[in-house]
């Protein structure tokens, strides 16, 4: 049981390139979601899915795809880098979103990555 | 929307000393805060959480406590130990997906 796994840890990209952020999670979570996390400013949602084949967009969105054909993963996509997108990432899933008790949110362990 | 302020952004402490942060949220329909914490290099981890119907909740060292007249909640750490130094978040939300952290707090346990 791995929890959350986020690929690459680190990634350098150049301005105008595009990549794919991986999560998987093996828990069977309905909940799956992304941040970003800036210096001074916490964590902030960008895109979430409630299930396979439901996404919908959170706070940031702009520059960012998401896409769930399965319950394991939600890739990011980053279609053209831009230097505001130099952030690190999580992403994060949970049971389901209504918060039931006990439930919780679980973090993967981030990506930093750097838009040159 | 959600706006959640959190203070101090920094605090140093010595071991053994007692730390509070405090947190303060604008939407009256949130009833669930959660506090994380992060180590170096790691994703936040869950450690307490309370929820709008009760008004205080401990776990051994940990406490967190709710006042949802004047919104605003509060982690408490007693005896503090120098791997409690990390960054804790704080988050009001009424489901995960719109949950809104704070800033964060660093916090420094010296030996």
């Amino acid at each position: 049981n791995a929890g959350v796994t986020q690929t690459p840890k680190f990634q350098v990209l150049k301005t105008g390139q595009s990549m794919t952020l991986q999560c998987a999670q093996d828990m069977n979570h309905e909940y799956m979601s992304w941040y970003r996390q800036d210096p001074g400013m916490g964590l902030r949602l960008i895109h979430y899915s409630v299930g396979a084949g439901i996404t919908d967009q959170g706070e940031v969105p702009n520059g960012y795809n998401v896409s769930r054909s399965t319950t394991e993963d939600f890739p990011l996509r980053l279609l053209s880098a831009a230097p505001s997108q130099t952030s690190v990432y999580f992403c994060a899933s949970s049971p389901s979103d209504t918060l039931r008790r006990g439930e919780k949110l679980f973090f993967g362990s981030g990506t930093q990555l750097s838009v040159l | 929307g959600e706006n959640v302020e959190q203070h101090p952004s920094t605090l140093s402490v010595q071991e053994g000393d007692s730390a509070v942060i405090k947190c303060t949220y604008s939407d009256s329909a949130s009833n669930y805060f959660p506090w994380y914490k992060q180590e170096l290099g790691k994703g936040p981890q869950l450690i307490i959480d309370i929820r709008s119907n009760v008004g205080e909740k401990k776990d051994q060292r940990i406490a967190v406590t709710l006042n949802k007249t004047a919104k605003h909640f509060s982690l408490h750490i007693t005896e503090t130990q120098p791997e409690d130094s990390a960054v804790y978040f704080c988050a009001a939300s009424i489901s995960f997906q719109k949950l809104v952290f704070g800033t964060g707090t660093r916090l420094l346990v010296s030996p």
